[in-house]
């Protein structure tokens, strides 16, 4: 199994709303990320969470809020939202590394993302 | 830091023919990897093919493979007898094999036509 699952596919929400987006992975990775994409753009990352720690913070606004309840699951809590930040969001996983050396893997396995608009 | 740079903001390519799409990227470490993401219009980001800096053997998979000329910095990828499925957004990657911060960099992209 080399999927990574995200819920919903697309999702349309009011600046006042709160949602959550899913992302499940079964590959065993401890590492998991989040990007957000805009159209024609390349993904632009956002969160890394490794052994459900959270790793790096590109300096997101507090609006999005991540969460990893454990090594497969990854959310990401939406509150508040502006409309520019409609985008496609990405989840990813990968094989982690518990310091400076060399990963064995290093590729990351992408989900099909959430195509998100904020009315 | 580093960049990676692609020039081809787009390409075209007939069908069954081969087509060669270009990146060149900015590091001062010697040791790390280099992908190529797919990115058709189902939106999924796959991966195509990996190239780790130590091996100086070009990686191939199937109709894909890339010239990586590790001191001119360049990783190209070589799409052999092009098919419709093949048409997508292209993304050339870096990743640090000693950083634990898993960042991915990614250039801008190019975005390849497949002509019947």
């Amino acid at each position: 199994d080399t999927e990574v699952t995200q819920t919903p596919k697309h999702l349309v929400m009011g600046m006042t709303n709160k949602k959550s987006l899913k992302c499940e992975q079964h590959m065993g990775h401890r590492a998991m990320y989040w990007y957000k994409q805009k159209a024609k753009k390349p993904p632009e990352l956002m969160f890394v969470y490794s052994y459900e720690k959270l790793s790096i913070n590109e300096s997101v606004p507090s609006r999005f809020s991540p969460e990893c309840p454990n090594s497969s699951l990854l959310n990401l809590h939406l509150h508040a939202l502006q409309p520019e930040d409609s985008a496609l969001y990405l989840c990813a996983s990968s094989q982690g590394a518990t310091g400076p050396r060399r990963p064995m893997n290093t590729e990351a396995f992408f989900g099909q993302g959430t195509r998100l608009t904020v009315v | 830091a580093q960049t990676v740079t692609q020039s081809q903001p787009e390409m075209s390519v007939q069908e069954a023919e081969t087509v060669t799409l270009s990146c060149t990227y900015d590091t001062s470490e010697s040791d790390y990897y280099l992908f190529w993401y797919k990115q058709p219009p189902s939106r999924q980001m796959i991966l195509v093919i990996r190239q780790e800096a130590y091996k100086q053997q070009n990686a191939t998979e199937n109709r894909f493979s890339v010239n990586f000329q590790k001191a001119a910095k360049s990783f190209s990828l070589k799409i052999s007898d092009s098919q419709l499925g093949d048409a997508a957004m292209y993304f050339c990657a870096y990743r640090s094999a000693w950083s634990s911060n898993y960042k991915l960099t990614f250039g801008k992209g190019t975005l390849l036509t497949v002509n019947p």
